[in-house]
């Protein structure tokens, strides 16, 4: 079974649609994370959360709101989104909270997100 | 600050050839990890190793290997041999002991042509 899994594998949506990213992880970890990766940038750093609180918010916009209703599972809601939010989305877990220590991080396949 | 600069955009080889792939990091921190992530067409991002500022030992899997250099701040990996299955993008990523965050360098994407 794989580690850290992810729902929807592709998306596609208007930018008046919500819709909502599932990841769950299988690793027992504590803590969990939002990238994004577009197209010729680095992986940039969304959310953190540690069991289950949010740790960090990388200014984010706010029509992206993340939710971990606990240690397994976090959400990622989107709505009213831009052409520009077009991008793949990484969640992954690590052992530990995050801060502090070099646990690694397992990543999910991610969701693969076309803005219309 | 903290940086991770792989300057190799993209390589090509022919398979069983062999092909390193360069990373130079930055930062302030006495304590830090080193990551390298393989990301296929599939999208995950698979972890490869990790390494701690204090362990300079190089180490071997198969036919992957590291070379860490704190004196250089490079953390090159190569591939013996290569193989088509080989082919994706290479991630390297620094992970600071003070912020926790993970910084990813560009990438490199290799193709391994048969």
């Amino acid at each position: 079974e794989t580690g850290v899994t992810q729902t929807p594998r592709h998306l596609v949506m208007g930018m008046t649609n919500k819709k909502s990213l599932k990841c769950e992880q299988h690793l027992g970890h504590n803590a969990m994370y939002w990238y994004k990766q577009s197209a010729k940038k680095p992986l940039e750093l969304m959310f953190v959360y540690s069991l289950e609180e949010r740790v960090e918010n990388n200014s984010v916009p706010s029509r992206f709101s993340p939710e971990c209703p606990n240690s397994s599972h976090l959400f990622l809601h989107l709505h009213t989104l831009q052409p520009e939010d077009s991008a793949l989305y990484l969640c992954a877990s690590s052992q530990s909270p995050a801060g502090g220590r070099g646990e690694t991080q397992y990543f999910g396949p991610g969701t693969r997100l076309l803005v219309l | 600050a903290q940086k991770v600069t792989q300057a190799q955009t993209e390589i090509s080889v022919v398979e069983k050839e062999d092909v390193t792939l360069d990373c130079v990091y930055e930062t302030r921190d006495t304590t830090y990890y080193l990551f390298w992530y393989k990301q296929p067409p599939s999208g995950e991002l698979v972890f490869l190793i990790r390494r701690n500022s204090f362990d300079e030992q190089n180490e071997i899997s198969g036919r992957y290997s590291w070379n860490f250099q704190k004196s250089t701040s490079s953390f090159n990996f190569t591939i013996t041999a290569s193989q088509v299955v080989d082919s994706a993008v290479y991630f390297c990523a620094l992970r600071s002991s003070n912020t926790g965050k993970l910084i990813f360098g560009q990438g490199t994407t290799l193709q391994v042509k048969p």
